[in-house]
Order: C-alpha cells, then sequence, then structure tokens
C-alpha cells in the first residue's frame, strides 16, 4: 500500500523568501515520488521526479526536493519565491511493484501556495 | 500545441443524465489515464488503459464506462449521473506503462457540475 501526507493545506509567504512544502510518504517497497504544481483552471504540471538515482532532485522553475528515506520525506523548496509561484502543489508516489500498480499514482491533498508582494 | 486535451471544459446537467466526456493525446504515447478531483482537491484515478488494454479500474461504479477508440483517445462516458458525480475529472497519458517512474502528463480538466 501506499500513501502521501502533505502538512498544511496553505503556505503563505512573501516574495524573495523560502519556500518549503512538506510531504511524507508510506510505501511497502521503494518508492518513486513525484511533486506536480497546479495552476488555477489547469492540469497538472510535473516540476521534478524522483527515481532512485540522485536523492536531491532539481525541478523546473528553481524547485528542488530531497529524498530521505530516513524521515519518509520528499519536502519541496526554493531559495526565492515569485509571485508566480502561486499555485496548488500535490506530491505522489507510486511503486515498482508490478501489475496493476503500474502508473497508479497516489496524491495527497495538496498545499496551495500563496506568495505576498 | 496541445499535449493532452479534453473536452468539454465544463459541463452542468441533471441527475440522471448521461453525459461523455472525451481525451486526446498527441503524444504519441501508449498508456491514458483518468482522475477524478474531488471538492476537497483530492485527486484519485479511475482507470488506466495501455493500447487500448484497460490495465486498472480502481473500485469505480459501473455507471462509469471508458473506451478507447485507439491509442490516442480515452473517452469516460458516465451513466445516470449523481450529485457525487460532481468533480473535475482529468486525463493524463504516459509514453509507456512500463516504469512507474514514467512521467504522466494531464489535460486541463473537465469541471463536471450534476444539480
Amino acid at each position: 500500500a501506499q500513501s502521501v501526507t502533505q502538512l498544511g493545506s496553505h503556505v503563505s509567504v512573501s516574495e524573495g523568501a523560502l519556500v518549503l512544502l512538506r510531504c511524507n510518504y508510506s510505501s511497502s517497497v521503494p518508492p518513486y515520488l513525484f511533486w506536480y504544481v497546479q495552476y488555477p483552471n489547469q492540469g497538472l504540471q510535473l516540476l521534478l521526479k524522483y527515481t532512485s538515482a540522485a536523492t536531491l532532485v532539481k525541478g523546473i522553475n528553481g524547485f528542488e526536493a530531497e529524498f530521505k528515506k530516513s524521515e519518509t520525506s520528499f519536502h519541496l523548496t526554493k531559495p526565492s519565491a515569485h509571485m508566480s509561484d502561486a499555485a496548488e502543489y500535490f506530491c505522489a508516489v507510486t511503486q515498482n511493484a508490478g501489475g496493476t500498480s503500474y502508473g497508479k499514482l497516489t496524491f495527497g491533498q495538496g498545499t496551495i501556495l500563496t506568495v505576498h508582494p | 500545441d496541445t499535449a493532452v486535451s479534453q473536452t468539454p471544459k465544463y459541463l452542468v446537467t441533471q441527475m440522471g443524465n448521461d453525459k461523455s466526456i472525451k481525451c486526446e493525446q498527441n503524444l504519441g504515447h501508449d498508456t491514458m489515464y483518468w482522475y477524478k478531483q474531488d471538492s476537497k482537491k483530492f485527486l484519485k484515478i479511475m482507470f488506466s488503459y495501455n493500447n487500448k488494454e484497460l490495465i486498472i479500474n480502481e473500485t469505480v461504479p459501473n455507471r462509469f464506462s471508458p473506451k478507447s477508440p485507439d491509442k490516442a483517445h480515452l473517452n469516460l462516458h458516465i451513466n445516470s449521473l449523481e450529485l457525487g458525480d460532481s468533480a473535475v475529472y482529468f486525463c493524463a497519458s504516459s509514453l509507456r506503462l512500463a516504469g512507474p517512474q514514467e512521467t504522466q502528463y494531464f489535460g486541463p480538466g473537465t469541471r463536471l457540475l450534476v444539480l
């Protein structure tokens, strides 16, 4: 079984401040982890993914995330927030467990990021 | 060019009606998915198809019937619509089903409101 918990349904930061969005996962086998961003009235766009290579993953728009097995975490960070980063962010997990688990992304409930001028 | 497109973008209908949502991808992908995002923004997979073959069916009521006429299309037909079907439905595709690291590309969503 797999699950994702995103701590904090809303995060508010000032422009230029550090962005930290938290994600913890549960997986019975080594996980594959993803962060997606959803802008208002749009579909989800992949920010970055962890696929068991480097534990520090760099994505688009200056975001990065670090896989920490000991903490079962995959937190998303960005050193300096822009107004354009305001959106909803989803963490997701899947497993290489074969069969019908293929392609089965399990999503967290999302974190809305607000950026203040 | 839109990679994954859905029609319609908005759908308002009465309880008991039957409706369809269409999805097309022009990425040449083998695998397509339907997700439901409820009012609390919780996203959950409903179906996946690989080369027109059903792979995942996540305990979805049989009022929901996906149809894949070819690899580039995965349509969702819903019979006897209920209030609880109101949600945003997202279509997605990936190059292949082979590995969990495959990136899924999402369409813009169809906002369904059942009155």
